[in-house]
């Protein structure tokens, strides 16, 4: 069975902190993409990494995609309370058609 | 460009009933993929369909079902439905055919009483 694990499950932090969220597997994906969910809404997108080892940066969130593209990584630097939400990664293992969601970190962030 | 849109945005049904959820995807979207979404269980793969072909499903009852039209709008049927039934449902569309990116729908709330 392909998964991917996400730790910490559970998040919670005061404004300003930064944090650290991982997604690994034993597969290798052909890319990997990261969404956030608020409550009653669709996941939506924020990234996709592509090649192992890069590096993407959107705004204040920083993402990694490992080098032997098993496993990625999240950051971000000084957490707003907008970015309250379940964070899930997702792929496509290589070889196959299936698109598989981590998961799930749910984020809370205090004022 | 308009977003993924589904229909009806919430839903409270009977048990035994049966339900059909509506997805409009993204305009040139041809894959569209169906999730369920419950608290204990995350979100859980149902099925892709990719030019009016089911190409992938997941480990759910024969309950659960869906086709696809030639204009890529998909439907999603739940039949004899179960309390544990009660969840979101998502719809995501992709161009590339459920790799990739996804873009997914608000959702549809259903509730079985």
């Amino acid at each position: 069975t392909q998964l991917l694990e996400q730790s910490p499950q559970f998040l919670s932090i005061q404004e300003g902190e930064n944090l650290t969220v991982y997604c690994n597997s034993s597969s290798v994906f052909s890319s990997l993409q990261w969404y956030r969910q608020e409550p009653g809404e669709g996941p939506v997108l924020l990234v996709t990494v592509v090649t192992g080892g890069e590096v993407k940066k959107l705004k204040r969130l920083t993402f990694q995609f490992g080098d032997a593209r098993k496993d990625s990584s999240l950051h971000i630097t000084a957490a707003q309370p907008g970015d309250t939400g379940l964070y899930l990664c997702a792929g496509h293992p290589s070889g196959t058609y299936k698109y598989i969601f981590g998961t799930g970190t749910r984020l809370k962030v205090l004022a | 460009k308009a977003g993924v849109t589904q229909t009806p945005r919430y839903l409270i049904k009977t048990r035994g009933q049966q339900v059909t959820l509506s997805c409009s995807p993204i305009s040139g979207h041809r894959s569209v993929s169906w999730y369920q979404q419950t608290p204990g269980q995350g979100l859980q793969f149902l099925f892709e369909y990719f030019s009016e072909t089911q190409r992938n499903k997941g480990n759910f009852p024969g309950r659960f079902s869906g086709r696809q039209f030639s204009n890529s709008r998909s439907e999603m049927n739940v039949s004899t439905l179960e309390l544990g039934d009660s969840a979101l449902y998502l719809c995501a569309s992709s161009f590339f055919g459920g790799s990739y990116e996804q873009y997914f729908g608000p959702g549809t709330r259903l509730t079985v009483t």
